[in-house]
């Protein structure tokens, strides 16, 4: 799977916007770009993916660059409950195997009250 | 329940010792992947289940590691001979279809201690 960028952390203010970034340069045409986070002492939960075009859901919105290099995950207003680590990652729907997840270190999200 | 069930919580092994972790799936779910979480780190894969057929075990990282699901359902991560270097938490998921544009939904993890 292609590499990602993310930077290593984060603040945001409660009830504020947060843009999460994240650069993949490398990204190939069959990549799908799924976003994760992780509560302290849980495992991963799902957050949102897209292709191509923007994305949105009860969670989050994902914008994804026209030249699809680079994504960012939004979350509108952020709470207390948003603290986490937020992975950026690419499935290529290509690949013949497990299409496993392939995490990197991701962003750790601090919300301040 | 609803949702990705492993057991224990939480292991102690002394050094040498085996240990199995288990993993309850969503039913119905195709697919079934175990990870390994240092601590501070991301998860790293270990193996990857569609049913009953283990499709990927490049992530293992020694011959001392074992995972099975032999009925298409719970799956079994099997550590013999714990090291210290072993300690971390396991993590199970398990997804509807091999699709990559689906979910994968994760457990809560066991978290391993090796002393």
């Amino acid at each position: 799977d292609a590499k990602t960028t993310q930077p290593n952390s984060m603040e945001s203010n409660e009830e504020e916007p947060v843009h999460l970034p994240c650069n993949h340069s490398t990204i190939s045409g069959t990549d799908y770009i799924h976003w994760y986070r992780q509560l302290p002492s849980q495992g991963p939960e799902y957050v949102i993916h897209g292709l191509t075009s923007n994305v949105n859901n009860r969670m989050a919105s994902l914008a994804i660059a026209e030249d699809r290099k680079s994504s960012t995950l939004i979350l509108h207003r952020a709470t207390l409950r948003d603290a986490a680590a937020y992975y950026c990652i690419l499935r290529d729907r290509g690949s013949g195997s497990a299409r496993q997840l392939t995490f990197g270190s991701g962003t750790q999200l601090t919300v301040l009250p | 329940g609803a949702g990705v069930s492993q057991s224990p919580r939480y292991k102690v092994a002394k050094r040498g010792q085996d240990v199995a972790l288990r993993c309850d799936p969503i039913s119905g779910h195709v697919s079934l992947f175990w990870y390994q979480q240092a601590l501070g780190q991301g998860p790293e894969f270990l193996t990857y289940f569609q049913n009953e057929a283990q499709l990927d075990k490049s992530g293992l990282p020694s011959d001392r590691f074992f995972a099975e699901r032999p009925e298409g359902s719970v799956s079994t991560l099997k550590i013999q001979r714990t090291q210290q270097e072993d300690s971390a938490v396991y993590l199970c998921a398990s997804g509807l279809s091999r699709q990559v544009n689906t979910e994968a939904f994760f457990g809560q993890g066991t978290r391993l201690t090796v002393v």
